[in-house]
């Protein structure tokens, strides 16, 4: 069965930082695999997402991910931290088991950005 | 396009007591699932469904019942409310399944004392 961890519940870095957020996924198939941000007090809005094309997949907001299949990993990075990003960050594989599917997501992990 | 709506955005409910949690999608999207979230835990999937009238259960469907018989609309019910419920849930949507990218709703803030 499919199943994400992410590490770290809580990642702070100072304005201009490397912003990284870890995602190791369990597939017994090739994964489809989503990073997803959540505002306070809002939903979810996709960042990103890989669907088997390039391994490096570029979303909105300067944010991009490697997906490596050998270490099983799907890492979220931005070169330079904005207060905006502030916000927690979900990673997500889906299962495709059944119809449609099912996405199970990770625990979440919450960027604080530091003047 | 209003995307995904959620009503109502706050509950206060007593154990025992039952209510539907309304979710709407105007993008004629054929996938539509529930999601809970607590903290630490991230999303969990309660019900979800293909297309009018094809419902499935997610990881956690129990004490949650869900019908679709329209395309716009899938109604979450709590049968008989427990403070483990609360919770904040969340609906959202896509064009075909899981792989496609999900939309979510504002979601709606759940208390059951």
């Amino acid at each position: 069965a499919q199943s994400v961890t992410q590490l770290g519940s809580h990642v702070s870095v100072s304005e201009g930082a490397l912003v990284l957020l870890r995602c190791n996924y369990s597939s017994s198939v090739p994964p489809y695999l989503f990073w997803y941000v959540q505002y306070p007090n809002q939903g979810l809005q996709l960042l990103l997402k890989y669907t088997s094309a390039a391994t490096l997949v570029k979303g909105i907001n300067g944010f991009e991910a490697e997906f490596k299949k050998s270490e099983t990993s799907f890492h979220l990075t931005k070169p330079s931290a904005h207060m905006r990003d502030a916000a927690e960050y979900f990673c997500a594989v889906s299962d495709l088991r059944g119809q449609g599917g099912k996405l199970i997501f990770g625990q979440g992990t919450e960027l604080s950005v530091k003047p | 396009n209003a995307g995904v709506t959620q009503t109502p955005k706050f509950q206060v409910l007593k154990t025992g007591q039952s209510m539907t949690l309304q979710c709407a999608q105007d993008m004629n999207h054929e996938y539509m699932s529930w999601y809970r979230q607590d903290p630490g835990m991230g999303l969990r999937l309660i019900h979800y469904s293909v297309g009018a009238g094809i419902t499935d259960q997610g990881e956690v469907p129990n004490g949650y019942n869900v019908s679709r018989s329209t395309t716009e609309d899938f109604p979450l019910r709590l049968l008989s409310a427990a403070p483990s419920q609360t919770s904040v849930y969340f609906c959202a949507s896509s064009v075909r399944g899981s792989t496609d990218t999900q939309y979510f709703g504002p979601g709606t803030r759940l208390t059951v004392l």
